[in-house]
């Protein structure tokens, strides 16, 4: 399985835009660039994917450089409540099964 | 939007007992489910696929016979910890895919905590 690799930790204040980076330079031509975040004491939940371009929605938008290699999930304006961890993951076009890196812990402040 | 449930979501049992766990799609149907386990401060952990009507498959590493899962409906899957012992406290989550297209999101049941005392 490709590897995804992210900062352990960022830090941002409340209101500020966030970019969270991800290098995969393994990445394959057919693996999907899927970002996950975690609450505390709870389930992951499903963020924002892509495959070569660039993908907004109303959680976020993915910024996916050209050769595929790094990926930004960006947070517009960061809430208290996106608080969280954040999971870069790949997953090959045909399967379900999603495997965790270590993911980036995000600190909001007031 | 689709959503997986797990029950518990907290229990305790004694070291030596066996422990049910659930995981539902409340509405679609799951063919396939997956386990994880979470301890303090790590990541997930995928332990085993769920495919109903048909055998787990494990990860290297998990025991299959500690870790009994069952599928036996297409919205039903349970995890069952049996002989539990203290290291097996952890965070226990399964996710199921919603749509029958491949790369649709996964969502994730909100967990069971398994203290084992």
């Amino acid at each position: 399985d490709a590897k995804t690799t992210q900062p352990n930790s960022m830090e941002s204040n409340e209101e500020e835009p966030v970019h969270l980076p991800c290098n995969h330079s393994t990445i394959s031509g057919t693996d999907y660039i899927h970002w996950y975040r975690q609450l505390p004491s709870q389930g992951p939940e499903y963020v924002i994917h892509g495959l070569t371009s660039n993908v907004n929605n109303r959680m976020a938008s993915l910024a996916i450089a050209e050769d595929r290699k790094s990926s930004t999930l960006i947070l517009h304006r960061a809430t208290l409540r996106d608080a969280a961890v954040y999971y870069c993951i790949l997953r090959p076009y045909n399967t379900d099964k999603l495997i965790f890196g270590t993911g980036t812990r995000l600190q909001v402040f007031p | 939007g689709a959503v997986v449930s797990q029950h518990p979501s907290r229990v305790i049992c004694k070291s030596g007992t066996s422990v049910k766990i659930e995981c539902r799609s409340l509405d679609f149907q799951a063919t396939t489910m997956f386990w994880y386990r979470q301890f303090p401060k790590q990541s997930l952990m995928l332990m085993a696929t769920s495919n109903e009507g048909s055998k787990a498959t494990y990860e290297q590493g998990v025991e299959k016979d500690k870790f009994l899962i069952n599928h036996a409906s297409l919205t039903l899957s349970t995890l069952t910890v049996t002989s539990a012992h203290p290291e097996d406290s952890s965070f226990y989550i399964c996710s199921a895919r919603g749509k029958s297209s491949y790369n649709s999101p996964l969502h994730f049941g909100n967990g069971t905590r398994l203290t084992v005392t």
